[in-house]
């Protein structure tokens, strides 16, 4: 399996700009998530989705960020505008049902976003 | 009060000394804890979780739990410079199919 994927793994935007990221989870894991890390803060949950569905986004700093799961195989999370107070690395995550009890989320490499 | 609570570090240990982690968690709801281990500039992955209070040992790692006390810590005998990375402390509120984490603690292993 190739795991959970990514895009972009950088971008490099300008305050004010939209910018979307992208996550193509394991195939067949219910669930989806996505973190944020940065130095200051750890790492934070935003949002996380069971079967495609929004199950509690209260991670979501404000109005500015919204996600989506259209289907099973995609999921995206926008930022519009973006403030530099944004910069960070951005994680996706998916989980099969077992692994959400067992604590395993499988983790993407990270999309490290770069707010000027 | 941060739900997970990890001292930042550095921990710097020697080679083959025991590298001591803790983590403390303010729900007294949470059922399931996890340690992730985060390689400079990669994702975090799972070593261990833990469940009941007392040891679970897996190799060279230790997990221990005090529900009383809210405290989980992550023992790594026999350090080995490989082991050097950020340790993520993450717990699983019952009920809830998410993971709190903490900030995590970095840890150097000297030869």
């Amino acid at each position: 399996d190739a795991g959970v994927i990514q895009s972009p793994r950088h971008e490099v935007t300008e305050m004010g700009q939209e910018v979307t990221l992208r996550c193509k989870p394991i195939s067949g894991h219910d669930y989806l998530f996505w973190y944020r890390q940065t130095m200051m803060r750890g790492l934070e949950l935003l949002i996380y989705f069971n079967n495609n569905v929004p199950i509690d986004d209260s991670g979501m700093p404000e109005d500015r960020f919204s996600a989506k799961m259209p289907n099973a195989s995609f999921s995206t999370l926008k930022i519009q505008p973006s403030e530099p107070r944004d910069s960070a690395v951005y994680f996706c995550a998916s989980s099969p049902i077992a692994g959400v009890n067992t604590g395993e989320l499988f983790f993407g490499e990270g999309s490290r976003l770069t707010v000027l | 009060q941060k739900e997970v609570e990890q001292n930042s570090g550095p921990l710097s240990v020697p080679e083959g000394a025991i590298a001591s982690l803790n983590c403390t968690y303010s729900d007294r709801g949470s059922q399931s804890f996890f340690w992730y281990r985060q390689y400079s500039g990669k994702s975090p992955e799972l070593i261990m979780f833990i469940y009941s209070n007392g040891d679970k040992e897996d190799g060279r790692f230790t997990a221990q739990l005090n529900k009383a006390s809210q405290y989980v810590s992550l023992l790594i005998r026999d350090s080995q410079p490989s082991d050097s990375a950020t340790y993520l402390c993450a717990v699983k509120a019952g009920g809830y199919n998410k993971l709190i984490f903490g900030a995590g603690t970095r840890l150097a292993v000297h030869p």
